[in-house]
């Protein structure tokens, strides 16, 4: 079973501009989770999709937008790139069945704002 | 406000004895707990989880133990290994479909 793909794998942007970077969840699952990694920030929680729709909402600026699509692929887009947005984004799936489902996690898009 | 804690940045510790990886939290309506483990360039990965009906989970030489009158839970891995050597994240959730949230890692190394 392929495993949580995330493209690019590295980004580089100027200030202002804006990305959308892409996540193929597992095969068969229909919750997609994207996280912000920042040095001595850990995991920073963005939004949650499931079916379609956003279930869950981080604490972020709106700049950072979602979505998911029939196929249960995300997209995940930032808009007027600051400095600050320089991260690794990870994105992971779950079954979201009944019952606990840990998340898998891709291996992140690095994104360098500059 | 950070509801999942991890005040150990990193640990060191001998081949061969066990690591004690520790994580508070401040969110009383936690209902399951996770373990993940990262390399560079990688994405996490699951190692292990607990429901608080549990206070006790073992997989292999990996235990975690969870104290809900403390809101404490911690990672015992019994024996070190060279190849154990990574970040750990302690993460939370309230439900089965809520967020899951994570706490800062502790970065552990095994020394052979």
């Amino acid at each position: 079973k392929a495993g949580v793909t995330q493209t690019p794998r590295y980004l580089i942007k100027t200030r202002g501009q804006q990305v959308t970077l892409s996540c193929s969840p597992i095969s068969g699952h229909r919750s997609v989770s994207w996280y912000q990694q920042t040095p001595g920030q850990g995991l920073q929680f963005l939004f949650e999709y499931f079916s379609e729709t956003q279930r869950n909402k981080g604490n972020f600026p709106g700049r950072f937008s979602g979505r998911q699509f029939s196929n249960s692929r995300s997209e995940m887009n930032v808009s007027t790139l600051e400095l600050g947005d320089s991260a690794l984004y990870l994105c992971a799936s779950s079954s979201a069945g009944t019952g606990f489902s840990p998340l898998h996690f891709g291996n992140g898009t690095r994104l360098t704002v500059t | 406000d950070q509801q999942v804690k991890q005040n150990s940045p990193s640990l060191s510790v001998q081949e061969g004895r066990i690591s004690i990886l520790n994580c508070d939290y401040t969110n009383s309506m936690f209902d399951y707990f996770l373990w993940y483990k990262k390399y560079p360039a990688e994405g996490p990965t699951f190692l292990i989880s607990i429901s608080s009906i549990k206070d006790k989970n073992e997989d292999g030489r990996f235990t975690v133990f969870l104290n809900k009158s403390a809101k404490h839970l911690s990672l015992h891995i019994v024996p070190s290994q060279p190849g154990d050597s990574a970040v750990y994240f302690c993460a939370a959730s309230e439900t089965s479909y809520d967020k899951v949230i994570f706490g800062p890692g502790t970065s552990l190394s095994v020394i052979p």
